[in-house]
């Protein structure tokens, strides 16, 4: 399968600062999404972007497939954007691999 | 609310015990996926249905048998587990196999 790196794997900001969270992966993919994970559970879509630049909110995405990396923006951090961010990947009609995760603490 | 939705959200159990889970979309979605979330792991993809037939089975063991009576609802029966197969399972659909997911909240499992 398709391997998929995230870093960092931890990151604590403080209420208001800006952070790049990044996914790297092995191989060409037309599907990869972000999603974030409450502490309930809950995986929550974020971006489908397997290229180019989304925007959603103080959220936003670019893809450079190219590169075979994505990078998540999150602007002006609140506390309810703690949780886990994860990368996931896939080609065609194959199913999605996921990385480890960025857990993210935002502190008041 | 993602439009998929997952019972019970907490379970606990023996070895010994047969239990189910639960799923149902409402999104008119075609494909459906379990997934298993240990600690400090990846989620790991373990069955995937398409148009209520099963695709792929990601060498889980026996003890997990899934069901699709239709393409609004998964099941996942339980029998005979092991402690190591406590974590969070999570149910997702998607318009068609490889389109986007949608995840519902989980069942958090606990064998004793």
């Amino acid at each position: 399968g398709i391997q998929v790196e995230q870093s960092p794997p931890d990151l604590i900001l403080q209420e208001g600062a800006n952070s790049t969270l990044r996914c790297n992966f092995s191989d060409s993919v037309n599907n990869l999404q972000w999603f974030h994970q409450n502490p309930w559970g809950q995986l929550i879509n974020l971006f489908y972007i397997p290229s180019g630049t989304k925007q959603n909110g103080r959220l936003s995405a670019t893809t450079v497939a190219t590169e075979r990396y994505s990078l998540l923006y999150i602007s002006s951090s609140q506390t309810t954007d703690s949780g886990v961010y994860f990368c996931a990947v896939g080609t065609g009609a194959n199913n999605l691999f996921f990385g480890t995760g960025t857990r993210l603490t935002v502190i008041p | 609310e993602t439009g998929v939705t997952q019972t019970p959200r907490h379970l606990v159990m023996g070895m010994t015990n047969k239990k189910s889970l639960k799923c149902e979309q409402h999104l008119g979605h075609n494909a459906m996926y379990w997934y298993k979330q240990s600690a400090k792991k990846p989620l790991e993809l373990m069955f995937v249905y398409s148009l209520e037939e099963r695709v792929e089975n990601n060498s889980v063991p026996s003890r997990f048998s899934p069901e699709c009576p239709n393409s609004s609802h998964l099941f996942l029966h339980l029998h005979t587990l092991q402690p190591e197969d406590s974590a969070l399972y999570l149910c997702a659909s998607s318009q068609n196999k490889g389109d986007t997911q949608y995840f519902g909240p989980g069942t958090r499992l606990t064998v004793l």
